[in-house]
């Protein structure tokens, strides 16, 4: 089945520790984001990619970092900067060339603080 | 700067009640929106999108909006509700060609049997 898989589902991060999400998709797609959502915010946008090698700071990317070496995969690293990291991370893809094309979003995964 | 606002953070409804997830939003040109729904610790489904000239939409699982561009709405709609519709539903906006959907603060539905 084509789609986005995120993991690890939960993750603990201790003081001063990097971690990395992990996203991968088999959707064929060019572009692909990573969301925080926090209750009560919505969702906020970290980094995003729409090509391979390149990617672009969105509103929150203090803290985070991302590589797109390969189409399939956009892994995301919360550094030990992120000073409140503790939130529901969203991994997304969409086909590009088209305004009204949807983001498919994959299943998150829980950060927490131990 | 293209936005989308969600005025309702909770919305109750009787189980076969019509139900309204009420969404505004504020961008100049063309507006590009979508509706997506989240169940617990899942991400986020797409249910529809709006397509210019269409003022109702219709999407999956029985869902339509409808599209105001004098009261530049594009509300969330469905004609009975159920129980398993219970969950947080956000609307998205596009700001051009291919950049990323912002999205609104969501609305929490509860459908009560």
């Amino acid at each position: 089945d084509g789609g986005i898989t995120q993991s690890p589902k939960y993750l603990f991060r201790k003081e001063g520790q990097n971690v990395t999400l992990s996203c991968e998709q088999n959707l064929n797609h060019d572009a692909m984001y990573w969301y925080r959502q926090d209750p009560g915010q919505g969702l906020r946008l970290i980094y995003y990619s729409q090509i391979v090698n390149d990617f672009q700071k969105g509103d929150i990317a203090e803290g985070y970092s991302v590589s797109r070496e390969k189409k399939e995969s956009f892994p995301l690293t919360v550094t030990s900067a992120q000073k409140n990291p503790t939130a529901f991370y969203l991994c997304a893809s969409s086909m590009t060339g088209g305004v009204n094309q949807p983001q498919h979003f994959g299943d998150g995964t829980r950060l927490s603080i131990l | 700067a293209q936005s989308v606002a969600q005025p309702e953070d909770q919305v109750n409804v009787a189980e076969g009640n019509p139900l309204t997830v009420k969404c505004t939003y504020s961008v100049s040109g063309n507006p590009y929106l979508f509706w997506y729904v989240q169940y617990p610790n899942r991400g986020l489904q797409f249910l529809l999108k709006y397509i210019t000239g269409d003022n109702l939409v219709k999407g999956s699982y029985g869902f339509e909006a409808e599209f105001n561009k004098s009261q530049t709405s594009f509300h969330l709609k469905k004609p009975s509700a159920l129980v398993s519709d219970s969950a947080l539903y956000f609307c998205a906006v596009r700001r051009s060609g291919n950049t990323p959907l912002v999205f609104g603060k969501g609305t929490r539905l509860s459908v009560i049997a």
